[in-house]
C-alpha cells in the first residue's frame, strides 16, 4: 500500500512553460515533504522541501504547494529547461521514535522538449 | 568535498552468492540508509542506522544485512535468501540537528544476478 504516490509516471513539456509535477499521499502523520531530481545512474539530488505547517516554498525557478486537507502537493518548474530532464521524486517524512523514517513516491519521468 | 562513496558501481553475482556493497560518508552524519530502486516503484527502505552498532530493519528488509561499526561505513549484504537482488542499490546519510529531513545520497549500486 504506497503511502506516498505519484499518479504520472511521465511527462512532457515544451521549453519555458510550466511544468506541474503532483504528489498524493495517505499518512496524516507525515509533517515534512520533500522533492528530489534524479538522473539515469545516479543518486537524487535534493530539490526543495515544505513543512506541514506552510502552504508554499519557492526556490528560483522551482515553487512546491502543499494542501494539507486534500493530502496533496505539486511542485511547478517555471519555466521549465531541457536541464530539466530528470525522473523526480516525491518524498514524505514522519519522526517516528528518535530517526526520521522518509518514504518515497514512484517517481514522475519529466522530458523538457527544445 | 563531504559526500558518499558507494562501490561497486556495477556489479554481478551468480545466484546463490552473497554480495556486499560498500558505503562510505564524510559527511559526519549520524543517520546512514540503504534504499533499493526498481522501475515504477520508487525508492523502498531497506536499513538504516541511527548510530554505530545499531540498525533497524526497513520496509523490505528480508534477504539483506548490514552491519554499523564505524560511523562513516554501512556495508549492505545481499545474501543468497534475497528472491530479486537485481536493482540499483542507493546508500544515503542524514545528518542530526539539520531539521530538514534532507538524505543526500550517493551514486548508487547497480546489482544484476546471472
Amino acid at each position: 500500500d504506497q503511502q506516498v504516490k505519484q499518479n504520472s509516471p511521465s511527462l512532457s513539456v515544451q521549453e519555458g512553460r510550466i511544468s506541474i509535477l503532483n504528489c498524493d499521499y495517505t499518512n496524516s502523520m507525515f509533517d515534512y515533504f520533500l522533492w528530489y531530481k534524479k538522473y539515469p545512474a545516479e543518486g537524487p539530488t535534493f530539490l526543495i522541501s515544505i513543512s506541514s505547517i506552510k502552504d508554499k516554498n519557492e526556490d528560483g525557478r522551482f515553487t512546491v504547494f502543499l494542501n494539507k486537507s486534500a493530502k496533496h502537493l505539486s511542485l511547478h518548474i517555471v519555466p521549465s529547461q531541457p536541464g530539466d530532464s530528470a525522473v523526480y521524486f516525491c518524498a514524505a517524512s514522519a519522526r517516528e521514535t528518535s530517526y526520521d523514517k522518509v518514504i518515497f513516491g514512484p517517481g514522475t519521468s519529466l522530458s523538457v522538449i527544445p | 568535498d563531504g559526500g558518499i562513496t558507494q562501490s561497486p558501481k556495477y556489479l554481478f553475482r551468480k545466484e546463490g552468492q552473497n554480495v556486499t556493497l560498500s558505503c562510505e560518508q564524510n559527511l559526519n552524519h549520524d543517520a546512514m540508509y540503504w534504499y533499493r530502486q526498481d522501475p515504477g516503484q520508487g525508492l523502498r527502505l531497506i536499513y538504516y542506522s541511527q548510530i554505530v552498532n545499531d540498525f533497524q530493519k526497513g520496509d523490505i528488509a528480508e534477504g539483506y544485512s548490514v552491519s554499523r561499526e564505524k560511523k562513516e561505513s554501512f556495508p549492505l549484504t545481499v545474501t543468497s535468501a534475497q528472491k530479486n537482488p537485481t536493482a540499483f542499490y542507493l546508500c544515503a546519510s542524514m545528518g542530526r540537528g539539520t531539521g530538514a529531513n534532507v538524505l543526500t545520497f550517493g551514486a548508487g549500486s547497480r546489482l544484476t544476478v546471472l
